[in-house]
């Protein structure tokens, strides 16, 4: 594709669900980046992969999170046992290998009832 | 710990006419970049302009310049002649190899376009 999509654009979910977020990044873009974005607030690392391994992980919030990215291409990011406190927009980007701009998606608005 | 600060929650600004976005930052780092992303209601993240630390000139996109302040770490974009369709949320964003690759972003401008 011409972006960097994200799917789904919208997820509503109950305490204590399991969810997972989807992100295709641009095509032979061999960096990918997931940020979280509360209300009203500015985007926050969670994580970085380089190819298929996570090369930073250090700004998931806790063990309920985890992502990955199996043939370095589509990742997942993955929420178990949501709390109401995890919503916000999750916003994926790409870029190519060592170069600074990184290229966002639409996000996915997460909300967790 | 690199930080960075936007202190103006709120612009309004009158069509054609140009305003000044603040952004100050904090770092230890010699070799970094700086960004100006915009974010429409869309939640689309756009990058409007970047800088290179190691660049004294600074960088312009258009309407879009910034004013790069290294010593004092600051970095202001102003945009002239600003349309309607500038109305959007303004992010300063920082990134340095040194710190991992990963975007550090102020908290955000809300700038209104007004006709």
């Amino acid at each position: 594709g011409a972006g960097v999509s994200q799917t789904p654009s919208n997820k509503v979910t109950e305490k204590g669900k399991y969810v997972e977020l989807r992100c295709d990044p641009i095509s032979g873009h061999t960096a990918l980046y997931w940020y979280r974005q509360s209300l009203g607030q500015g985007p926050e690392f969670l994580i970085y992969f380089q190819g298929t391994g996570a090369a930073d992980d250090s700004g998931l919030p806790n063990d309920r999170f985890f992502a990955v990215r199996p043939e370095g291409s589509v990742s997942t990011l993955k929420i178990q046992r949501t709390e109401r406190g995890d919503s916000a927009v999750y916003l994926c980007a790409s870029s190519l290998l060592l170069d600074n701009e990184q290229f966002f998606g639409p996000g996915t608005r997460l909300t967790v009832l | 710990a690199q930080t960075v600060t936007q202190s103006q929650p709120e612009m309004s600004v009158q069509e054609a006419e140009t305003v000044t976005l603040s952004c100050t930052y904090d770092t230890s780092e010699n070799n970094y970049y700086l960004f100006w992303y915009k974010q429409p209601p869309s939640r689309q993240m756009i990058l409007v302009i970047r800088q290179e630390a190691y660049k004294q000139q600074n960088a312009t996109e258009n309407r879009f310049s910034v004013n790069f302040q290294k010593a004092a770490k600051s970095f202001s974009l102003k945009i002239s002649d600003s349309q309607l369709g500038d109305t959007a949320m303004y992010f300063c964003a920082f990134i340095s190899m040194e710190y991992g690759n990963k975007l550090v972003f102020g908290a955000g401008t809300i700038l209104r376009v007004k006709s």
